[in-house]
């Protein structure tokens, strides 16, 4: 069965710290994988995606992930923490038969 | 264009009735999913529609609930005598799910449930 770890259910960084939040996949084979913000208050919106390709992938809002197939792990970063990137955060794996698994999320909080 | 709607918004009802959640998907769109979210919990899945397949009802936590998605597009997802456990967002969310990696879901504004 598919499932997806995201380490940390709350991380607080500094305003332009790091930002680096985890995720780790378990499958036989390799999923396709996304992130998903979800503000305050708001609905939940791709932040980015892995398909095929490039194992390093940009998002919006200066977010990236990188792909890391044998260390089965998907994690975001970000250089500067900005104070509207305060939100939950979640990791998520499609298989080719489209199942989709969430991870727990994780809240960032950005101090001033 | 027109995202993923749900109605209603808000629903409050007593322990033991029967509640009716709709998702309208985004036009074209051959997946639909149904999750719920709990306060400070992630998305629990619930079930998949995939084109005219059989759902995947693998994540329905009992059998007080059930969907159904009518014509390859509106769903709706009953619960029938609710529970205080059962309060909770549903979320809708649907995807083209073409293949080449088009998994992409895009989701509604929930239903939140309280059951009183």
């Amino acid at each position: 069965a598919q499932s997806v770890t995201q380490l940390g259910s709350h991380v607080s960084v500094s305003e332009g710290a790091l930002v680096l939040l985890r995720c780790n996949y378990s499958s036989s084979v390799p999923p396709y994988l996304f992130w998903y913000v979800q503000y305050p208050n708001q609905g939940l919106q791709l932040l980015l995606k892995y398909t095929t390709g490039a194992t390093l992938v940009k998002g919006i809002n200066g977010f990236e992930a990188e792909f890391k197939k044998s260390e089965t792990s998907f994690h975001l970063t970000k250089p500067s923490a900005h104070m509207s990137d305060a939100a939950e955060y979640f990791c998520a794996a499609v298989t080719n038969a489209g199942k989709s698994t969430f991870g727990d999320g994780t809240t960032l909080t950005v101090k001033p | 264009g027109a995202g993923v709607s749900q109605s209603p918004s808000n629903k409050v009802t007593e322990k033991g009735k029967d509640v009716e959640l709709r998702c309208d998907p985004i036009s074209g769109h051959t997946a639909l999913y149904w999750y719920r979210q709990s306060l400070g919990q992630g998305l629990e899945f619930l079930i998949y529609f995939q084109g005219n397949s059989a759902p995947d009802k693998s994540g329905l936590p009992s059998d007080r609930f059930s969907a159904e998605r009518t014509g390859g597009s509106v769903s709706t997802l009953t619960i029938q005598r609710t529970q205080q456990e059962d309060s909770a967002v549903y979320l809708c969310a649907s995807s083209s799910n073409l293949g080449q990696g088009d998994y992409e879901q895009y989701f509604g504004p929930g239903t939140r449930l309280t059951v009183t």
